[in-house]
């Protein structure tokens, strides 16, 4: 199972565009990259899923290098609604992504 | 109303009880997961299963049953609660692995 680092918190200001890396050093070729979303008390919430390249939706963007061994999740122009905390998976899409580790997080903060 | 639900939403039960927490889905997915998550921590994966009567051991398997007779639920047994079992359990199902959704959580207390 490929295992993820992120660093565990972050502080930002509203308004500022927010990047939280994930190393996955020992991805394999048929995994995808997920990010959750958890705010307290709530249940995580997908945000957003890439392979290679650049993926973009309305919430965020995700970069992802040609070695794929690391991954950027950017959120622009943060608010305080966006304070929570961010889990990057590594996993294959179709089969094995059930087995996927959340992990501790990154905690975002964002202040006024 | 479409999604995934769970109950109770609050339990609180004694060292030794046997104790059932229901997940429903209403999507017809094929994965559904059970997580527990305690005070400051990241989420860790009990069981799962990839369609009905098909589950399989996550990472913190002991001392929990799962059954999955039917595709829509996905109930989750502590076969005698014990206090470290005290935690935030949440169900989640998918179509694709990767992409999950979750229920609102159950919170349970092991005095």
């Amino acid at each position: 199972l490929a295992k993820t680092t992120q660093p565990i918190s972050m502080d930002s200001y509203e308004g500022q565009e927010v990047n939280i890396t994930c190393s996955h050093n020992n991805i394999a070729t048929n995994d995808y990259i997920t990010w959750y979303q958890q705010f307290p008390s709530q249940g995580p919430r997908f945000i957003i899923q890439g392979y290679k390249t650049k993926v973009t939706n309305e919430v965020a963007s995700l970069f992802i290098p040609a070695d794929r061994k690391s991954s950027t999740l950017s959120l622009p122009r943060v608010s305080l609604s966006d304070t929570a905390v961010y889990y990057c998976l590594v996993g294959d899409k179709q089969t094995g992504g059930f087995k996927t580790i959340f992990g501790a997080g990154t905690r975002l903060f964002v202040k006024a | 109303d479409a999604g995934i639900t769970q109950s109770p939403r609050y339990k609180i039960t004694e060292t030794g009880r046997q104790v059932t927490l229901m997940c429903h889905q209403t999507w017809s997915h094929s994965y559904m997961f059970w997580y527990r998550q305690d005070l400051g921590h990241g989420l860790r994966l009990i069981y799962y299963s990839a369609a009905a009567d098909i589950t399989d051991k996550g990472e913190v398997p002991d001392g929990y049953v799962v059954s999955r007779s039917k595709t829509e639920n996905f109930p989750l047994t502590l076969e005698s609660a014990t206090r470290s079992q005290t935690s935030v359990y949440f169900c989640a199902s998918s179509a694709r692995a990767n992409e999950q959704f979750f229920g609102p959580g159950t919170r349970l207390t092991v005095l």
